[in-house]
């Protein structure tokens, strides 16, 4: 029983350089989600899909956020020209379908230099 | 926006005493999740309410809804020092949604 897994774990990159994080779902699940967690917070929601079609997206960050997921299995979030304030970890979870409960995934703690 | 408030923030207890931390909206949430996370870690679901009123216990966890289903608690007896964590309550505002919504968390230290 494998649940949801993110690679990498850990990224440390500098300043305007770009960067991909992977995620992948619990199989069977139609939904996938993306948020971002800062320090001492809750997640905050940036971007889900139904399937392979991303349905509200207008809570990623800047335009140098972009999430795929174009087989409707694994997605990866791309974020371009990383600034400092990029520094948090990123989730992924997934669930049936929704409203459902939401699995989340290890997490990957980007760390922008 | 709706938001979740929790209650308190931190929490340092001894091995053996009871606690209970609030999950508080002004809004009314059709389904309401707490998670334990762990530093370093993602968010593991603990339990899923979803019926105003609704009691779920999980060993040493009592989870309540509230019956205008705009707050929860969780309350932990005989805490132990693997029940140290994050502690964050989630919920999706209506039928149709695909956000949750999270409370800050609350921060729980069980000293042994």
């Amino acid at each position: 029983d494998t649940g949801v897994s993110q690679d990498p774990r850990h990224k440390i990159t500098k300043r305007g350089q770009n960067v991909t994080f992977r995620c992948d779902p619990i199989s069977e699940h139609n939904r996938l989600y993306w948020y971002r967690q800062t320090l001492g917070q809750g997640p905050e929601f940036l971007t889900y899909f139904q399937n392979e079609a991303q349905l509200e997206k207008s809570r990623l960050l800047s335009d140098r956020f972009s999430a795929e997921r174009p087989k409707g299995s694994f997605s990866t979030l791309e974020i371009q020209r990383t600034e400092q304030g990029d520094s948090a970890m990123y989730l992924c979870a997934s669930s049936v379908s929704g409203p459902d409960t939401q699995y989340f995934g290890p997490g990957t703690r980007l760390t922008v230099l | 926006t709706q938001l979740l408030e929790q209650s308190p923030q931190f929490l340092s207890i001894q091995e053996g005493e009871n606690l209970t931390v609030y999950c508080n909206s002004s809004s009314v949430f059709s389904s309401l999740q707490w998670y334990r996370q762990e530093p370093g870690e993602g968010p593991v679901l603990l339990v899923t309410v979803v019926t105003g009123g609704e009691v779920k216990k999980l060993k040493r966890l009592t989870f309540q809804f509230g019956d205008a289903r705009k707050d929860s608690s969780l309350h932990i007896t005989a805490a132990q020092p693997g029940d140290t964590g994050l502690y964050l309550c989630a919920g999706y505002s209506g039928a149709g949604s695909y956000q949750l919504t999270f409370g800050k968390g609350t921060k729980l230290s069980v000293i042994p």
